[in-house]
């Protein structure tokens, strides 16, 4: 029950085109919903998060829409760049435990030029 | 500048031996972890310390052990006991425990030869 499932695996967008990564998650309890951003040999870095009390939020290009209902969250990112090329990871955590992050497996996502 | 340093960036250690990864966090924060990271899977949670003196367990705890002598720092050692240490380790922290954004050191990477 404390599971989160993402998909794709990988993704590969064109330049400028839209890239959608799915996460579903079991714990209806979680009330916190972060994406994180990896570069190879890097650490994660926070790239936008969401509470359950709101069905979308959008930084720049990058937007999470949450399904509550449907217990599904995904990120959308719009005019994607190759300096978007990453790995992307979904996560959720109880509340009082902000950084006992349960983490997706992680979509590696290649924009081509 | 204030932020999570990991030291060393590689490290390899012989079968049997244990080793110790340092992490250091200069934002003040209350709380600090230790993620665990395979190829193709998401971050795990090894341990965790929301105060001095004190630190728990995470969901893959067994061959590891952590201190929290002092706020800024909250090293791991990986025992000769964890039978898969070769790994990307990863430490962060949070200002509190509730859900507030993890920042993450830029990792160890651990390779047993």
């Amino acid at each position: 029950q404390q599971q989160v499932k993402q998909s794709p695996q990988s993704l590969i967008v064109q330049k400028g085109g839209i890239s959608i990564i799915n996460c579903a998650y079991e714990n209806t309890a979680f009330d916190y919903f972060p994406w994180y951003q990896q570069f190879p040999g890097k650490g994660p870095a926070l790239l936008i998060a969401i509470r359950p009390d709101v069905s979308e939020k959008k930084e720049g290009r990058f937007t999470i829409s949450f399904n509550k209902s449907a217990k599904q969250f995904s990120l959308h990112i719009m005019d994607s760049q190759p300096g978007d090329s990453a790995t992307y990871f979904c996560a959720a955590s109880l509340y009082n435990q902000g950084g006992k992050l349960i983490f997706g497996q992680g979509t590696e996502l290649s924009v081509k030029p | 500048d204030g932020g999570i340093t990991q030291s060393p960036k590689y490290l390899f250690r012989k079968e049997g031996q244990n080793v110790t990864l340092s992490c250091e966090q200069n934002l003040n924060h209350d709380a600090m972890y230790w993620y665990r990271q395979d190829p193709g899977q998401g971050l795990r949670l090894i341990y965790y310390s929301q105060i001095v003196n004190d630190f728990q367990k995470g969901d893959i705890a067994e061959g590891y052990s952590v201190s929290r002598e002092k706020k800024e720092s909250f090293p791991l050692t990986v025992t000769s006991a964890q039978k898969n240490p070769t790994a990307f380790y990863l430490c962060a922290s949070t200002l509190e425990t509730t859900n507030t954004e993890a920042f993450f050191g830029q990792g160890t990477r651990l390779t047993v030869v």
